[in-house]
């Protein structure tokens, strides 16, 4: 059964400091993956996708992602947060459906 | 921008009431989804659609029903209202295959008293 886990529910980083949020990720062939933003009140965007070739994707906003097959993780990045980044984050994985992790907020303090 | 609304945007009703939102879609997307969101449980999927009359159930389909008609519409009903039903939902569409990237509503917030 496909599945995806983001095993921290809430990060706290300070404003120009890097960060790294963790997906993993439970599918039995090639994965597609993805990773969305929301702010409040506001619905899913996009930040990036990975669907083959170059393990390391490069999304909007200055995000990154790279996909490691071995550890079934696809763990998005961002060398130095801005205060506007705050937001929750969910990594999805797309099968025969798209199958969505419970999602980390971030904060992101002065 | 997919081109993607949903109305009403905010409603109120009472237990044991239908409620029917809507989805629109401008750009003829044959995949359409309608999702819940609720705290500690991320995006859930209540029911999907390929195609004109063409629907599927999802994880949390049971208390709601869907109809498309026309292509650029995805109504989700629920029968009979209920207070776990109380969430934000949203409508999402694919371009190309089921496998793509989805695009999002902005989401109606439903509040069952």
């Amino acid at each position: 059964a496909q599945s995806v886990t983001q095993p921290d529910i809430h990060i706290t980083v300070s404003e120009g400091a890097s960060l790294e949020l963790r997906c993993n990720y439970s599918y039995g062939a090639t994965p597609y993956l993805f990773w969305y933003v929301q702010s409040p009140g506001q619905g899913l965007q996009l930040l990036l996708k990975y669907f083959s070739g170059d393990t390391l994707v490069q999304g909007i906003k200055g995000f990154e992602a790279e996909f490691k097959r071995s550890q079934s993780s696809f763990n998005l990045r961002k060398p130095s947060v801005h205060w506007s980044d705050a937001a929750e984050y969910f990594c999805a994985v797309s099968g025969n459906q798209f199958y969505f992790g419970t999602g980390t907020s971030l904060t992101v303090i002065p | 921008d997919a081109g993607i609304t949903q109305s009403p945007r905010h409603k109120v009703t009472e237990t044991g009431t239908p409620v029917t939102l809507r989805c629109h879609q401008t750009e003829n997307h044959r995949y359409m989804y309608w999702y819940r969101q609720d705290p500690g449980h991320g995006l859930r999927l209540i029911h999907y659609s390929y195609g004109v009359k063409d629907t599927d159930k999802g994880e949390v389909s049971d208390g709601y029903s869907v109809s498309r008609s026309k292509t650029e519409d995805f109504l989700l009903t629920l029968e009979s209202a209920t207070s776990s039903q109380t969430s934000v939902y949203f409508c999402a569409i694919t371009t190309g295959t089921g496998y793509n990237e989805q695009f999002f509503g902005p989401g109606t917030r439903l509040t069952v008293l």
